[in-house]
């Protein structure tokens, strides 16, 4: 079956410093992938996304390019900020695929 | 704010029993998902309902069964509850506009019911 997987946190960063979250995918095909964020107590945010191959997804500084030849959907970002601390979810969906989430990567940033 | 509620959110009961989650989606949303989350799981797709009719199944387990009324909002039924059901469930929902079986809209998650079961 299908399948995310994310590198496992937490990642703890001083502020400004340089985010990547990786995360590679298990799909035949060309499915839609997600970044999603969730801060305490609540639920999911759609962060980005990207439909196809080689589109770039981006928002609020983050980024993420589709990558078919390495399957991978990596986050980043330039300078991270104390409040971008949060779980970050990859996931997959679209087309026929039912959506499938990694297990989230807890970002820690300390001013 | 995501536009999708969910209730109650905590909800606190024994093995053996049956509770009853409520999701209202967003306005105009036709589509609702429910998930599981987990410690040991992560996050898991239990189902999904469109314009009240059943579109897919996840890992949903027999005990487990859901419908979406026609005012579109959706409940989500665990019955004969393990000390292994505790856990964060969501729902989330979408427009749906859909070129094949599964939309890449976004979808907006509520912010979840916590279930303990003692």
């Amino acid at each position: 079956g299908n399948s995310v997987t994310q590198m496992e946190g937490p990642v703890t960063l001083s502020e400004e410093a340089f985010l990547t979250i990786n995360c590679t995918y298990t799909a035949t095909g060309y499915p839609s992938l997600f970044w999603y964020v969730q801060y305490p107590g609540e639920g999911l945010q759609l962060l980005l996304k990207a439909t196809k191959a080689d589109d770039k997804g981006s928002n609020k500084g983050f980024e993420a390019t589709y990558r078919k030849e390495t399957t991978s959907f990596h986050l980043e970002k330039g300078s991270v900020q104390v409040s971008d601390s949060a779980v970050y979810f990859c996931a997959l969906s679209g087309g026929s695929y039912i959506p499938t989430f990694g297990r989230g990567t807890s970002l820690i940033v300390h001013p | 704010d995501s536009g999708v509620t969910q209730t109650p959110k905590h909800l606190i009961t024994a093995t053996g029993q049956r509770v009853t989650l409520r999701c209202s989606p967003r306005s105009g949303d036709l589509s609702v998902y429910w998930y599981q989350q987990s410690l040991d799981q992560g996050l898991q797709f239990l189902i999904q309902y469109y314009n009240g009719e059943e579109r897919a199944k996840g890992n949903i387990l027999e005990r487990f069964s859901a419908q979406q009324f026609p005012d579109l909002h959706s409940e989500l039924n665990l019955s004969s509850l393990e000390l292994g059901d505790s856990a964060l469930y969501f729902c989330a929902s979408s427009l749906e506009r859909t070129s094949g079986r599964w939309s890449t809209d976004t979808q907006y998650f509520g912010p979840g019911t916590r279930l303990t079961v003692l």
